[in-house]
């Protein structure tokens, strides 16, 4: 089974700054895929950025960056120059990569981010 | 081109009887999937359909179905509505292949009183 697992319920960062959301997971799988999204308050989930476990370069995506690592299992998420619009709920999920599961995502249970002026 | 269409975007239903909601994924999408979202459980899979047919299911009773039609446009339904059935209920809508993201809609919320 794979398990999901944000330690950080909630995370303040002042404007301008770098902040780094904590996820790591678990699986038995060799081949799987992990996202990031980005719950605002009104609900839609939006994708901020993917990476492959086979992937050898770690994912960037403009402002956000996975910083992967295999051995250790983890994927967290780096957000450079923090604005306050990045202020959100943030979710890591992954995906096995069998056919048949493509569609389905296991998330973690998020971390509220907020960014102060 | 639009994005993944929810509706409706709020309702309000009383214990025991059935609701349906609609999602209408990306034009060319061809997988859709549904997502419970609630403060106690987090995001859990509901189930999977690509072409027309059921690929995946997650561990919910028998009262949660869903079905695809042939434009890939989807509906879940919940009959017999519980107390604990209240929550974010969110499709999301990717092309199938490997490596393709999902891309959610803003949820319908349900309200069961």
């Amino acid at each position: 089974a794979q398990k999901i697992t944000q330690t950080q319920p909630g995370m303040f960062v002042q404007e301008k700054e770098a902040v780094t959301l904590d996820c790591t997971y678990d699986t038995s799988d060799q081949s799987y895929g992990l996202f990031w999204y980005k719950q605002p308050s009104s609900g839609e989930m939006i994708f901020l950025i993917y990476q492959g476990s086979y992937d050898e370069q770690n994912a960037t995506e403009g402002r956000y960056s996975l910083n992967f690592q295999k051995a250790r299992k983890s994927a967290n998420l780096v957000i450079s120059a923090s604005q306050l619009g990045d202020s959100a709920m943030y979710f890591c999920a992954m995906r096995a990569r069998g056919s048949s599961t493509l569609g389905r995502l296991y998330f973690g249970r998020g971390t509220q981010l907020t960014v102060w002026p | 081109k639009a994005g993944v269409t929810q509706t409706p975007r709020y309702l309000i239903k009383t214990r025991g009887q059935q609701v349906t909601l609609s999602c209408s994924p990306i034009s060319g999408h061809r997988s859709v999937s549904w997502y419970q979202q609630t403060p106690g459980q987090g995001l859990q899979f509901l189930f999977e359909y690509f072409s027309e047919t059921q690929r995946n299911k997650g561990n919910f009773p028998g009262r949660f179905s869903g079905r695809q039609f042939s434009n890939s446009r989807s509906e879940m339904n919940v009959s017999t509505l519980e107390l604990g059935d209240s929550a974010l209920y969110l499709c999301a809508s990717s092309p199938g292949r490997n490596t393709g993201e999902l891309f959610f809609g803003e949820g319908s919320r349900l309200t069961v009183l």
